[in-house]
């Protein structure tokens, strides 16, 4: 069964710091780029970040450039999103996506999207 | 950036219409353009991509077209498990964005 799984939200101050997880299976995970994307509540969809498949690439969206670290460990199937500084306007639902081609192309269509996991920034 | 840009934000429908969204870019990007569906409380999932390609086990009443800057998401015979948000985005460049959305209601 392929599936992406996130964890690692929760409520947490503005200002602070929150590390969030996406755990693969199914699927040959070191093979393929990766994404976190977020939804804010009510609202439409937000592109975070990428790392590629062995992390020698990266980007961020200018909004948390700066603030959010985006890393995996292929030996264990995982992606992790550092979130430091932490503002209200952050307050989402944060999926892990992965792009459908193997390799070293980073940007493309999303084919699979965990469930996300929701981050409350909030006094 | 690339603006994603869809109309209308919401269509109200009936079980058996046809429905159309229409998705623009601020520029052209080819044919890198993806469609997702997103029903209430669940991730989106994907439903084409390159404008015009099924996801595998996407049922064919559902196609895509358009090329440079606009396209459009087709629903061939609307069935109540497609009333839902769906959204457009584009892969042409860093940063890939989505279209602000188009709920489709019951009417």
């Amino acid at each position: 069964q392929v599936s992406l799984v996130e964890s690692g939200g929760g409520v947490v101050q503005p200002g602070r710091s929150l590390s969030l997880s996406c755990a693969a299976s199914g699927f040959t995970f070191r093979s393929y780029a990766m994404h976190w994307v977020r939804q804010a509540p009510g609202k439409g969809l937000e592109w975070v970040a990428v790392i590629s498949y062995d992390g020698g690439f990266k980007d961020y969206a200018d909004d948390v450039e700066g603030r959010f670290t985006i890393s995996r460990d292929n030996s264990k199937n995982m992606m992790y999103l550092q979130m430091n500084s932490l503002r209200p306007d952050d307050t989402a639902i944060y999926y892990c996506a992965r792009v459908p081609i193997f390799g070293v192309v980073t940007l493309g269509n999303f084919d699979l999207w965990g469930r996300g996991t929701l981050v409350t920034v909030s006094s | 950036d690339i603006q994603m840009t869809q109309s209308p934000s919401s269509v109200s429908a009936s079980v058996g219409d046809r429905v159309t969204i229409t998705c623009r870019a601020s520029q052209a990007i080819s044919d890198y353009l993806a469609w997702y569906q997103q029903r209430p409380g669940k991730a989106p999932k994907s439903l084409i991509y390159a404008t015009s390609i099924l996801q595998s086990g996407v049922p064919s009443r559902f196609s895509g077209s358009g090329s440079g800057t606009d396209f459009t998401l087709t629903i061939r015979s609307l069935q109540p498990e497609d009333f839902a948000t769906y959204y457009c985005q584009h892969y042409k460049s860093y940063p890939p964005t989505f279209g602000g959305g188009t709920k489709v209601e019951i009417k």
